[in-house]
């Protein structure tokens, strides 16, 4: 079965700084997805970044960049100069094989507050 | 780029009564459609997968009867919530998967927020 662990309920950042995000996974599937979404209080879901299991190095998106350590199963998201506009739940998400049905399982989410 | 678009957004309903949701794939071919139930302050749980033409596969505990969904298009999925109650008021989002193009593949609707009273 796969999971996805977030243990962080809540973190605080001040603006300017960065932050890094906790995320572990467990899985049996050889060929995976891992995503961050950042979900803001209005509800929609905001793409972040993606790193495939097989990718050879960690994925950036701008301000973001995804510290992916596959032995130690772990996926941390770090957001670069912190902007009070990042104030948002960001949620962790991995997929399994597409044999699977491709479904997205998301861990339990951290809500991040940036302060001025 | 791809964009789904899910209605209503809000709605409030009367304990008793079906409320349908849509969400459609406006550029797209949806061949999966995931709908997911969010609790304040929760995680994202995935109620059921669909694929175009074929029966909806639910997740463990998750009443099929009572969440009916129907993909019986490409670009149109809907999730019914039969015999709504008050624990169903929740935020319900669907998401489109897309087999075979862009290494991300999916696509969110813009979440509905349903309230029973």
């Amino acid at each position: 079965a796969q999971k996805i662990t977030q243990t962080q309920p809540g973190m605080f950042v001040q603006e300017k700084e960065a932050v890094t995000l906790d995320c572990t996974y467990d899985t049996s599937d050889p060929s995976y997805g891992l995503f961050w979404y950042k979900q803001p209080s209005s509800g929609e879901m905001i793409f972040l970044i993606y790193q495939g299991s097989y990718d050879q190095q960690n994925a950036t998106e701008g301000r973001y960049s995804l510290n992916f350590q596959k032995a130690r199963k772990s996926a941390n998201l770090v957001i670069s100069a912190s902007q009070l506009g990042d104030s948002a739940m960001y949620f962790c998400a991995m997929r399994g094989n597409y044999n699977q049905g491709g479904k997205l399982i998301f861990g339990q989410g951290t809500e991040l507050s940036v302060k001025p | 780029g791809a964009v789904v678009s899910q209605h209503p957004s809000r709605v409030i309903c009367k304990s008793g009564t079906s409320v349908k949701i849509e969400c459609r794939s406006l550029d797209f071919q949806a061949t999966t459609m995931f709908w997911y139930r969010q609790f304040p302050k929760q995680s994202l749980m995935l109620m059921a997968t669909s694929n175009e033409g074929s029966k909806a596969t639910y997740e463990q505990g998750v009443e099929k009867d009572k969440f009916l969904i129907n993909h019986a298009s490409l670009t149109l999925s809907t999730l019914t919530v039969t015999s709504a109650h008050p624990e169903d008021s929740s935020f319900y989002i669907c998401s489109a998967g897309q087999r075979g193009s862009s290494r991300y593949g999916y696509t969110f609707g813009s979440g509905t927020r349903l309230t029973v009273v």
